[in-house]
């Protein structure tokens, strides 16, 4: 079994949609990333969270530490934000990462 | 430099040779991590550095692979004996620290064992 559990896998959404991506673990972590990879490959690191929301521009990420999961949402979303999103936490001096959610959004 | 970078970017080596990967992160940037991510899977975390130590190694898939990092800068990851299964893209990633601030990629270095 994963310590990282994400769903969708993959999620097609229109243009201007509210879009919600989920993050469950099962392990003790010290803080949950959000992390977002392009087609060419490149990263980008989103949001690092150890409690509650944070919020930067139309994303949106928010944890429940009691419940063990982890969501990112993308208000208005535009085919720019078609991305792979992957949710990684950090347990001690280690990662586990999800496997990722495939998002595409259609103009 | 503005941001990480890894060198070379692609590397294409033939079995059973040693490569050396490099990675220097954002100057001042006190932690550095290297991941691994095999065609069509997942990232995979190797190493983390905070400093020019690591605390953890276990990540690391086999004795083959180490990593050094020195003055705080430069770290380099060294695969021995390189195998097909090696082949990967390598990133690596640095933060000014560990706990409280998010990372910053570099671009990789795409390894191919042939």
């Amino acid at each position: 079994k994963n310590e990282v559990e994400q769903s969708p896998q993959n999620l097609t959404a229109q243009e201007g949609e509210f879009i919600t991506i989920n993050c469950s673990y099962s392990v003790g972590i010290s803080a949950l990333h959000w992390l977002q990879q392009h087609p060419g490959g490149g990263i980008v690191s989103l949001f690092m969270l150890s409690s509650g929301k944070k919020k930067h521009g139309r994303l949106i990420a928010t944890i429940n530490i009691q419940e063990k999961h982890s969501s990112l949402h993308i208000t208005a979303s535009h085919p720019r934000d078609s991305a792979v999103y992957i949710c990684a936490v950090r347990v001690g001096n280690q990662f586990y990462f999800g496997t990722g959610t495939s998002l595409t959004v259609i103009p | 430099g503005a941001g990480v970078s890894q060198s070379p970017s692609n590397k294409v080596t033939e079995k059973g040779k040693d490569v050396e990967l490099r990675c220097d992160p954002i100057s001042g940037h006190t932690a550095l991590y290297w991941y691994r991510q095999r065609l069509g899977q997942g990232l995979e975390f190797l190493i983390y550095f905070q400093g020019n130590s690591a605390p953890d190694k276990s990540g690391l898939p086999s004795d083959r692979f180490s990593a050094e990092r020195t003055g705080e800068s430069v770290s380099t990851l060294t695969i021995q004996r390189t195998q097909q299964e090696d082949s990967a893209v390598y990133l690596c990633a640095s933060s000014l620290s560990q706990v409280a601030y998010g990372y910053t990629f570099g671009s990789g270095t795409r390894l191919t064992v042939v």
